[in-house]
């Protein structure tokens, strides 16, 4: 499974957009992208993911650099309650293998 | 909606003891997972079944058993408890839909310690 690198952990004040940046230079053409966060004592919960081209969604966006090697959750204005831990996951095309590295752990400050 | 359901949510072993993790998902899915965290990780798979009747190592199996009973089910078993084995598990399912790779579902969650 391709490895992804993510900052160990990243500041945000609260109504302020954050970019959460994640790198995949091993990504293969059948890797999806996916991201998930995990709140204080809880599961993770899925938040987006993408092949190709850029996403959006109530939660997020996900940009997806050109060549694939990086990718950007963006929040698009952060609340205190998107203080978690965030993971890249790169996922193959029906895999059933979800590789969850150490993360970025968000902190948003009043 | 519950979701994935897991019980026990907290068990304290003692070193040598067995015990068995309870997992149901409501929604249908196909594929189910179980996975471990320590403290400060990131989670890492154990074992995983695709689909009824099958299940698979993860990256970390040794001193693990599981069983999918049903299409709903599937549990976790420790036969032997190791201090080693103190961490957070977690089951979650999935649908793996044509064209696309389908999101986890994860359950809350169970603390177990192994003293």
């Amino acid at each position: 499974d391709a490895k992804t690198t993510q900052p160990n952990s990243m500041e945000s004040n609260e109504e302020e957009p954050v970019h959460l940046p994640c790198n995949h230079s091993t990504i293969s053409g059948t890797d999806y992208i996916h991201w998930y966060r995990q709140l204080p004592s809880q599961g993770p919960e899925y938040v987006i993911h993408g092949l190709t081209s850029n996403v959006n969604n109530r939660m997020a966006s996900l940009a997806i650099a050109e060549d694939r090697k990086s990718s950007t959750l963006i929040l698009h204005r952060a609340t205190l309650r998107d203080a978690a831990v965030y993971y890249c996951i790169l996922r193959v095309r029906y895999g059933q293998n979800f590789v969850f590295g150490p993360g970025t752990r968000l902190s948003v400050l009043p | 909606n519950a979701g994935v359901t897991q019980t026990p949510k907290f068990q304290v072993l003692k070193t040598g003891q067995s015990m068995t993790l309870q997992c149901a998902q409501d929604m249908n899915h196909n594929s189910m997972y179980w996975y471990r965290q320590d403290p400060g990780m990131g989670l890492r798979l154990i074992y995983y079944s695709a689909s009824e009747g099958t299940t698979d190592k993860g990256e970390v199996p040794n001193g693990y058993n599981v069983s999918r009973l049903n299409k709903r089910e599937f549990s976790l078993r420790l036969e032997s408890a190791a201090p080693s084995q103190t961490s957070v598990y977690f089951c979650a399912s999935s649908e793996v839909l044509a064209g696309d790779t389908g999101e986890l579902f994860f359950g809350e969650g169970s603390r177990l310690t192994v003293l």
